[in-house]
């Protein structure tokens, strides 16, 4: 596609709940990348997938967190028991590559606002 | 304190007018150095980038990295209403995939 793809854009979830956020990235792009965006508070890296390499899940804030991407494509990220602390924009992003950020862009896409009430 | 320090604002000023913003960091291993433009209800999209000290020029933006005193700046000149965004700087180490933002400061350029 054109760009970064991200669905839904908006998700309201009662606490407790599980959701799951989509992102499609760019055609080509091995590189993808999941941050989260507080009311206030900058970019917060969660996870960052190169290709076949294994996952760096670092970012992520607990275990009830989770993400995937399959085929080198689409990637799911999944929030299990939903805490009111979870509301945030969830931004996901791919390049093509990850290494050196000047040959590289991150393009962004437009988010999933999550809430959970 | 955390890594990269910016001030959310938000900060006004009439079109035409010349804006600066800033962030300082406090960790000396970063040395790419960008900002980003986020629209509201948008993601964030690379405006300029810059490796190690110096500067960098782009029609009306300037950016600035003094790694000497871990403060970098970008200027708006002849700004315009629809430069009215949050702006976020980032930053990262060799070879890192990982960037490192800002809070972001809103800007509003009035007519």
């Amino acid at each position: 596609g054109a760009g970064v793809s991200q669905s839904p854009s908006n998700k309201v979830t009662e606490k407790g709940k599980d959701v799951e956020l989509r992102c499609d990235p760019i055609s080509g792009h091995t590189a993808l990348y999941w941050y989260r965006q507080s009311l206030g508070q900058g970019l917060e890296f969660l996870i960052y997938f190169q290709g076949n390499s294994a996952p760096d899940k670092s970012g992520l804030p607990s275990d009830r967190f989770s993400a995937e991407r399959t085929g080198g494509s689409v990637s799911t990220l999944t929030i299990q028991r939903t805490q009111q602390e979870d509301s945030a924009v969830y931004l996901c992003a791919s390049s093509w590559t990850g290494t050196d950020p000047l040959n590289y862009g991150y393009t962004f896409g437009s988010g999933t606002r999550l809430t959970v009430v | 304190q955390k890594e990269v320090e910016q001030d959310p604002g938000p900060l006004s000023v009439p079109e035409g007018a010349i804006v600066s913003l800033n962030c300082t960091y406090s960790n000396s291993a970063f040395q790419y150095f960008m900002w980003y433009r986020q629209y509201s209800r948008k993601g964030p999209e690379l405006l300029m980038y810059t490796y190690s000290s110096g500067n960098k020029e782009d029609g009306r933006f300037t950016a600035q990295v003094d790694k000497s005193s871990k403060y970098i700046s970008l200027f708006i000149r002849d700004s315009q209403p629809s430069d009215s965004a949050t702006y976020l700087c980032a930053m990262s180490g060799a070879g890192s995939y990982q960037l490192t933002f800002g809070k972001g400061t809103k800007l509003s350029v009035i007519p």
